[in-house]
């Protein structure tokens, strides 16, 4: 199976918050990504967290992670339009300097 | 101020052609990376190189190759192109000397159509 797993697809209203599920596989995982795509761009980090962290929050975005489940999360607190994107879930191990990418969730905000 | 740039954006040619895309990063990175995206936006490593070493994902056909003439440029060139090949290329870089969390910047990606 793949090491980054992902859904493709969430739909959420304006406002709303959002929550982003990845799953990954490496337990010797040391930073994890959210990367955002939107359309006809490459992709930018939007943050980050260090393995031995289970929290970290900048202004609307919460990340969570589970160590343990190796479980990352992604919640983006009132969701606007313009966060309707693509967005990667990555896993760097410590033997690697390459990060492993999920197949990306799109986000659909709607009015 | 352009940070990671790629040429062309588009490129439409035929099966069997040989062809080549641009990379040049200002950023002053050790690293730099191709990436392969499909229709479904899996986005898959096909090289990444430093001054030290090429690193080659073992499933990418040795039609594709990266060349790189000095350390702020990797040009992929691709060559008897298939109808498989069409999908956006990215290119990346990243400072791994010294670098903490090693974050990757993008370019904005080549649309390659092969008809």
């Amino acid at each position: 199976g793949e090491d980054v797993e992902q859904s493709l697809f969430l739909s959420v209203r304006e406002g709303d918050s959002s929550v982003i599920n990845c799953t990954y596989t490496d337990s010797s995982s040391t930073y994890l990504y959210w990367y955002k795509q939107e359309p006809g761009a490459g992709l930018q980090l939007l943050t980050y967290i260090f393995s031995n962290m289970d929290m970290k929050q900048d202004q609307r975005l919460t990340v969570l992670l589970n160590k343990k489940d190796k479980h990352l999360s992604l919640r983006i607190a009132d969701t606007q339009t313009g966060d309707s994107a693509i967005y990667f879930c990555a896993e760097k191990s410590g033997g690697s300097y390459i990060p492993t990418f999920g197949r990306g969730t799109s986000l659909i905000v709607h009015p | 101020d352009t940070a990671v740039s790629q040429t062309p954006k588009y490129l439409v040619t035929q099966m069997g052609n040989d062809k080549s895309i641009k990379c040049e990063q200002n950023l002053g990175h050790d690293t730099m990376y191709w990436y392969k995206q499909d229709s479904k936006k899996f986005l898959k490593i096909m090289f990444s190189y430093n001054n030290k070493e090429l690193i080659i994902n073992e499933t990418v056909p040795n039609r594709f190759s990266p060349k790189s003439p000095d350390k702020a440029h990797l040009n992929l060139h691709i060559n008897s192109l298939e109808l498989g090949d069409s999908a956006v290329y990215f290119c990346a870089s990243s400072q791994e000397e010294g670098s903490e969390y090693n974050e990757q910047f993008f370019g904005p990606g080549t649309r390659l159509t092969v008809l």
